[in-house]
């Protein structure tokens, strides 16, 4: 049974530059959710995805937008990157089930270096 | 808004004793989930534990148990018997409407 994925495990962009991270949930789960870990920090709520529509989100600019595929993977865009954009960041799958939809399985996260 | 506090920004045990993680949280919400979560060094965040507001009963699983405070807004984390592989970030969590909201984490360092 595979867990979540996240690709690529490591990037270095420059500033004002824009990046595309990908997740592939849990085999079975229908939600997404995406988080940004800063060093030191724990993780911030950028938004969740189920149905393929952003159901939630936290307090994150407009660059950071998203998109969930019918298979349920996820995409994490940032645009116009700034140095205080480097960090973790970590998807989350889930089911969207009263009792289950907080239960999440995170992936291993995407390193991203802003320079 | 939400708020999760950890004020112990890192503790350490000797393997087989009990260590205690504290955390309170600030919500002005009823009905709600608390969580605590392990990243290991090797940085895939894990679910420990988990505890519904509504329950009055303390959740427990295996070595990790809660001690849950509902009026004092206290969620602490009781592991015991610690072994090394304990050895990681403990992240408590706060769910209100599917808007999770993470403290800053507590370093613990299992000593041999």
């Amino acid at each position: 049974d595979a867990g979540v994925t996240q690709s690529p495990t490591h990037l270095i962009k420059t500033r004002g530059q824009q990046v595309t991270l990908r997740c592939s949930p849990k085999s079975g789960h229908d939600t997404v959710s995406w988080y940004q870990q800063a060093l030191g920090q724990g993780p911030q709520f950028i938004f969740q995805y189920y149905e393929e529509e952003e159901r939630q989100r936290g307090n994150f600019p407009d660059r950071f937008s998203g998109h969930q595929f019918p298979n349920y993977s996820s995409e994490l865009n940032v645009n116009a990157l700034l140095l205080g954009d480097s960090a973790l960041y970590l998807c989350a799958s889930s089911l969207n089930r009263r009792e289950d939809s907080y239960e999440q399985y995170f992936g291993p996260g995407t390193r991203l270096t802003v320079t | 808004a939400q708020t999760v506090t950890q004020s112990q920004p890192e503790m350490s045990v000797q393997e087989a004793e009990t260590v205690t993680l504290s955390c309170t949280y600030d919500t002005s919400e009823s009905n709600y989930y608390l969580f605590w979560y392990k990243q290991p060094p090797s940085r895939q965040m894990i679910l420990v534990i988990r505890q519904e507001a509504y329950k009055q009963q303390n959740a427990t699983e295996n070595r990790f148990s809660v001690n849950f405070q509902k009026a004092a807004k206290s969620f602490s984390l009781k592991i015991s018997d610690s072994q090394l592989g304990d050895t990681a970030m403990y992240f408590c969590a706060f769910w209100v409407s599917y808007i999770p909201t993470f403290g800053r984490g507590t370093s613990l360092i299992v000593h041999p």
